[in-house]
């Protein structure tokens, strides 16, 4: 089937607005992960979901920032009262397990203004 | 904590070789991705050592020495295209957190004529 699929490409919203950024993993892929990217820079690592275990928050870089995964599948990221500085591409990834490749969707790119 | 630590910036000749280096610090490990990423892209895997030694793939291989921490990616017969984002990335396998999929920095390697 396809592959990751991320929505929308390209968010611009104003400061202190809350937005939704939407993934859809590869089907079967049990590890989901965001990611996100300022320009230039690497990939900091945000959160990821695996199975029906307890969601690792321990990249969420403050409390405006939240996840939930449904279904073991659609992922949503959530930031509130967003910032300048939340800026970035927002990448998701999926792996099948734990001794596998993972796969990027195309990303999010989010401009505050 | 993990940490990863990759040269920011690479520049080299089309048709010579070019080793990017990685080291890292983590506990669990269980093994090294390498991923390419262009402007505007998605990161793309391109290797994996989970035992150490080389492997080959093509034109790039990638080597690892869990005893050193350390890794590399090397790119031979360099062509243009091959400028972009190299990011090392490390595998945690046991434990908390055991689907970590934590990035370097990434190494911007530049192709000249």
């Amino acid at each position: 089937g396809a592959g990751v699929s991320q929505s929308p490409s390209n968010k611009v919203t104003e400061k202190g607005k809350d937005v939704e950024l939407r993934c859809d993993p590869i089907s079967g892929h049990t590890a989901l992960y965001w990611y996100r990217q300022s320009l230039g820079q690497g990939l900091e690592f945000l959160i990821y979901f695996q199975g029906n275990s307890a969601p690792d928050k321990s990249g969420l870089p403050s409390d405006r920032f939240s996840a939930e995964r449904t279904g073991g599948s659609v992922s949503t990221l959530t930031i509130q009262r967003t910032q300048q500085e939340d800026s970035a591409v927002y990448l998701c990834a999926s792996r099948r397990g734990m001794n596998t490749e993972a796969f990027f969707g195309q990303g999010t790119r989010l401009t505050v203004v | 904590g993990q940490s990863l630590e990759q040269p920011s910036e690479v520049t080299a000749v089309e048709g010579a070789i070019v080793q990017i280096n990685c080291t890292y610090q983590t506990s669990g490990f269980y093994g090294l991705s390498w991923y390419q990423q262009h402007d505007g892209g998605a990161p793309t895997f391109l290797s994996y050592n989970g035992l150490d030694g080389l492997e080959e793939t093509g034109r790039f291989s990638s080597f690892l020495s869990r005893s050193d921490s350390y890794g590399y990616l090397l790119l031979q017969e360099l062509q243009m295209k091959d400028s972009a984002s190299y990011f090392c990335a490390v595998r945690k396998g046991s434990g908390a957190g055991s689907y970590q999929l934590t990035f370097g920095k990434g190494t911007k390697l530049s192709v000249i004529p």
